[in-house]
């Protein structure tokens, strides 16, 4: 049973179009991240949150923007779909310095 | 800064051992962990070791650190078909604890 879920699992969406991935976990985790992976597995955390009201840009530039209102929610925003958005777009929350847990994943194909 | 460095492929037979090799450069890093990420799913925890250990052992699973070398190890007994996937070594930040993971290992399990 996942405690943490990722909306939608599947997304193909034209150019220039606004979209939100959904993610909310139920373990109470003060902290969630979003990663992108590309066909080639590497991992790049885009959008980190320590808590309520704090994110924070990670480590690869991205164009999407996130925010954290309640300590569940965790949404990533893209405003203009591109082609090179195309990946897959994973969740993950933690608590203190235990591991992550994370979602199934959001596939993205913009055309 | 930090840094993660996995070998990408490793094939086996089925019923031989695989051993996924990990090199890591945060001495500071208090877990080190295991995910393994199967086809078009997310990461799953599988297992990870405090850095005062030397050896974790879980079933079929083995990890081993070497904290002098920062090198970490998982061996898998009687590797099965069904443990092909990618498998993913990650260390913790120095700043906020968060992972850092490296690029992936993709298992291959022959028949």
């Amino acid at each position: 049973e996942a405690d943490i879920y990722q909306t939608p699992r599947y997304l193909v969406i034209g150019t220039g179009k606004k979209i939100t991935l959904e993610c909310s976990q139920t373990m109470g985790h003060d902290k969630m991240y979003w990663y992108q992976q590309d066909p080639g597995m590497e991992l790049h955390l885009i959008h980190y949150s320590y808590g309520v009201n704090s994110t924070e840009k990670g480590d690869l530039s991205s164009e999407s923007t996130v925010s954290r209102i309640r300590t569940e929610h965790f949404p990533l925003t893209l405003e203009s779909a591109r082609p090179s958005h195309t990946s897959q777009y994973l969740c993950a929350s933690s608590k203190r310095n235990y591991g992550y847990t994370f979602g199934s994943g959001t596939r993205l194909t913009v055309v | 800064g930090e840094d993660v460095e996995q070998s990408l492929f490793l094939s086996v037979r089925e019923g031989d051992s695989s051993v996924i090799n990990c090199t890591y450069t945060d001495s500071s890093s208090t877990y080190l962990y295991w995910y393994k990420q199967e086809p078009g799913a997310g990461l799953q925890l599988l297992t990870y070791i405090f850095s005062n250990m030397d050896m974790k052992q879980d079933q079929r699973l083995t990890v081993l650190l070497n904290k002098k070398d920062k090198h970490l190890s998982l061996r898998i007994a009687d590797t099965q078909t069904g443990d092909s996937a990618i498998y993913f070594c990650a260390e913790t930040d120095n700043q906020g604890g968060k992972l850092i993971f490296g690029q992936g290992t993709e298992l291959s399990v022959k028949p």
